[in-house]
């Protein structure tokens, strides 16, 4: 079993849709949770970073992590073309390496 | 700013060939990592460096790789000599002292043919 995981997808949606992106993983260690956007041929951009089981919001994006069920989502509201790209989700403990989930690749269609 | 930079962008080789990537990260940042991307994967650690030492390198192959970062700033990943299963991009991060956030430079893809 992998350490993180997610729903490789492709995912397409409609612009201005709702769009639910979600992660598991295994090791309860895991402290600190972390949402990238990869864009083609661009390197991983830190989205949101969170280190405690809720929600947190900036902007358009939500970060919600179960600590209990080890499960971590990203939501995005009023989704965008711009939007469109792959989304790695990524977990550490407080003194180990990052370990990123595959991604989930997602189209936005005007 | 300038962000973090890495050259080439593009590599194709042939198999049993060397190559070498290069990394400069972001002014004043002290921890560098080198990450591989295989396709449809996330970033895996290859090494971590804090200023000019490498304080994990386990997953580094190092029967063909080999990192440096002499004088604590600049990066060179080497692979010599190439096989096909390189293939793959070449990330290199930075991150300020007390931070955990990683810049990602855009990355080195290398064909290996």
């Amino acid at each position: 079993q992998k350490e993180v995981e997610q729903d490789p997808g492709p995912l397409s949606v409609p612009e201005g849709a709702i769009v639910s992106l979600n992660c598991t993983y295994s090791n309860s260690a895991f402290q600190y949770f972390m949402w990238y956007r990869q864009y083609s041929r661009k390197g991983p951009e830190l989205l949101m970073y969170t280190y405690s089981s809720g929600n947190k919001e900036d902007g358009r994006f939500t970060a919600q992590v179960d600590k209990s069920s080890k499960y971590i989502s990203l939501f995005i509201r009023d989704s965008q073309p711009s939007d469109s790209a792959t989304y790695l989700c990524a977990t550490k403990t407080s003194y180990d390496k990052v370990i990123f989930g595959p991604g989930t690749s997602l189209s936005v269609i005007p | 700013e300038a962000g973090v930079v890495q050259s080439p962008r593009y590599k194709i080789i042939e198999k049993k060939q060397p190559v070498a990537f290069w990394c400069n990260p972001i002014s004043g940042h002290n921890t560098l990592y080198w990450y591989r991307q295989n396709l449809g994967q996330g970033p895996e650690l290859l090494i971590r460096y804090e200023n000019e030492e490498a304080v994990d390198d386990s997953q580094l192959p190092k029967d063909r790789f080999s990192a440096e970062r002499l004088k604590g700033v600049d990066s060179t990943l080497k692979i010599q000599p190439a096989e096909l299963g390189d293939s793959a991009v070449y990330l290199c991060a930075s991150v300020s002292g007390g931070s955990d956030t990683q810049y990602f430079g855009p990355g080195t893809r290398l064909t290996v043919l």
